[in-house]
């Protein structure tokens, strides 16, 4: 199975920050990626497929970028709700793979 | 508009099966490039991607777990069902179904777009 990681693992931003997370396949994936943001509690939503393509209804201060095995979510200006956490997963091959999650909290 | 909804067990013994069904609308599972999948997460981990099933009626599981799950679609109820058998204290997790859609030609152009809620299934004696 392709082995999906993300890091940092966890961090704290304050509001207004352009933060990244990066996410690393252990095979070439092409642009078969997706990020996903989790709020505590709830299902996780989908933000990004094919590596850079927002989802319908996503803010643009969401953006992807990256293919082959590396690859980055960045928040260009962080709000106050997009304090959560965020998955990348690849869907290149079965069995699909998801990284293990990156927490963004207040600092 | 699509939506879906998991429903099932909140509490099942170990070794015992558990069934799943996700109940969804806004899509039919006879269009072609439609999908539905399965993902658990256990309280405080990273999602899994546990199976998913194509309008062709393609299936296709996890390698750790693909002995004990089956996936199956009744079209003319909108649903799908997942089976999990031997139920272990690990298994318990909240359990996802999503839409998937088709984006491109090829065949690795599915990805999971539409979430249910989530159904917290606890596994203990």
């Amino acid at each position: 199975a392709i082995r999906m990681t993300q890091s940092p693992s966890s961090f704290s931003a304050s509001t207004g920050d352009r933060v990244t997370i990066t996410c690393r396949a252990s095979q070439s994936i092409s642009s078969f990626l997706a990020w996903y943001q989790q709020k505590p509690g709830k299902a996780p939503t989908l933000l990004i497929y094919a590596a850079s393509t927002l989802q319908s209804g996503v803010p643009s201060r969401f953006s992807g970028s990256g293919s082959g095995t590396d690859f980055t979510l960045t928040i260009s200006c962080l709000q106050s709700e997009d304090f959560a956490s965020y998955y990348c997963q690849q869907y290149y091959t079965d069995p699909w793979t998801f990284g293990q999650g990156t927490k963004v909290e207040i600092k | 508009q699509i939506s879906l909804k998991e429903s099932g067990p909140t509490l099942v013994k170990p070794t015992q099966t558990l069934t799943l069904t996700c109940t969804f609308s806004g899509f039919s599972l006879s269009t072609s490039g439609v999908g539905v999948g399965w993902i658990r997460q256990p309280p405080g981990k990273a999602l899994e991607w546990l199976a998913l099933i194509y309008w062709n009626d393609d299936k296709r599981y996890s390698p750790s777990l693909k002995s004990r799950l089956t996936i199956s679609k009744d079209t003319s109820k909108n649903q799908v069902v997942l089976t999990m058998t031997n139920m272990d204290p690990v298994d318990t997790a909240t359990y996802y179904c999503a839409h998937i859609s088709k984006y491109c030609t090829g065949g690795s152009c599915y990805y999971l777009d539409y979430w249910g809620q989530g159904t917290l299934v606890t596994v203990s004696s």
